[in-house]
């Protein structure tokens, strides 16, 4: 399978606290994507981050990039009842977007 | 500037029926892509066209399912003689540039066979 994976599966915090999400992927990459999809909707684009990159930021995200690793993380601080949806990170090699099972983040107030 | 449009954004159809999925893609994309999302899984690609040519197919059932982007209108996903199987959301996706810039994504179409 070209499937990414990511972990945790699921992820409950407390209002304020800060999440952490990790993915791998499996081919060699022009960039990695992170989206967020709040449940029955739509993929929401979040950050993208390039194979000669090793962090972005992009306010309170934070994006690193382990290429020697084929891993990437997402770092969501202050985190926010809105911010409950489910996480995917997706990599990209020549074309398609090759995405992971999702990481569903459950923001408690 | 609107966003990646798709519709119908539900449809419900029986075995063996056809089923067409719509997108029209941002403002100057030129690149749609197709994915499908089972329940509680991510998106599997499907295919990648520019305009009037499939670029990659790998991802589409060899039976049953076709897509297409014409010069002028939007890019079609078709699937005929619909299975139960086929039930899942069907989301379009398209860029400026192919691989190197962000794909943007339309709100899915939710496909549900009887």
């Amino acid at each position: 399978s070209q499937q990414g994976e990511e972990d945790p599966q699921a992820l409950s915090i407390q209002e304020g606290e800060n999440a952490t999400m990790n993915c791998s992927y499996k081919t060699s990459i022009n960039n990695l994507q992170w989206y967020r999809q709040n449940s029955g909707r739509g993929l929401v684009h979040l950050i993208l981050i390039r194979s000669n990159e090793r962090e972005k930021h992009s306010g309170r995200l934070r994006v690193t990039l382990d290429t020697s690793k084929k891993s990437s993380s997402l770092l969501i601080t202050a985190s926010r009842a809105a911010d409950t949806a489910s996480y995917f990170c997706a990599s990209q090699g020549a074309q398609k977007l090759v995405f992971g099972q999702g990481t569903r983040l459950t923001i408690n107030p | 500037n609107a966003g990646v449009m798709q519709n119908p954004r539900h449809l419900v159809r029986r075995r063996g029926q056809e089923a067409r999925l719509r997108c029209s893609p941002m403002k100057g994309h030129s690149h749609v892509y197709w994915y499908r999302q089972l329940p509680e899984e991510g998106l599997k690609f499907m295919v990648y066209l520019q305009k009037e040519n499939i670029i990659d197919e790998s991802g589409m059932p060899k039976e049953r399912f076709s897509a297409e982007f014409p010069k002028e209108g939007p890019s079609i996903l078709r699937i005929q003689q619909v299975v139960r199987g086929d039930s899942a959301a069907y989301f379009c996706a398209s860029s400026l540039v192919n691989g190197e810039e962000t794909q943007y994504f339309g709100p899915g179409t939710r496909l549900l066979v009887l």
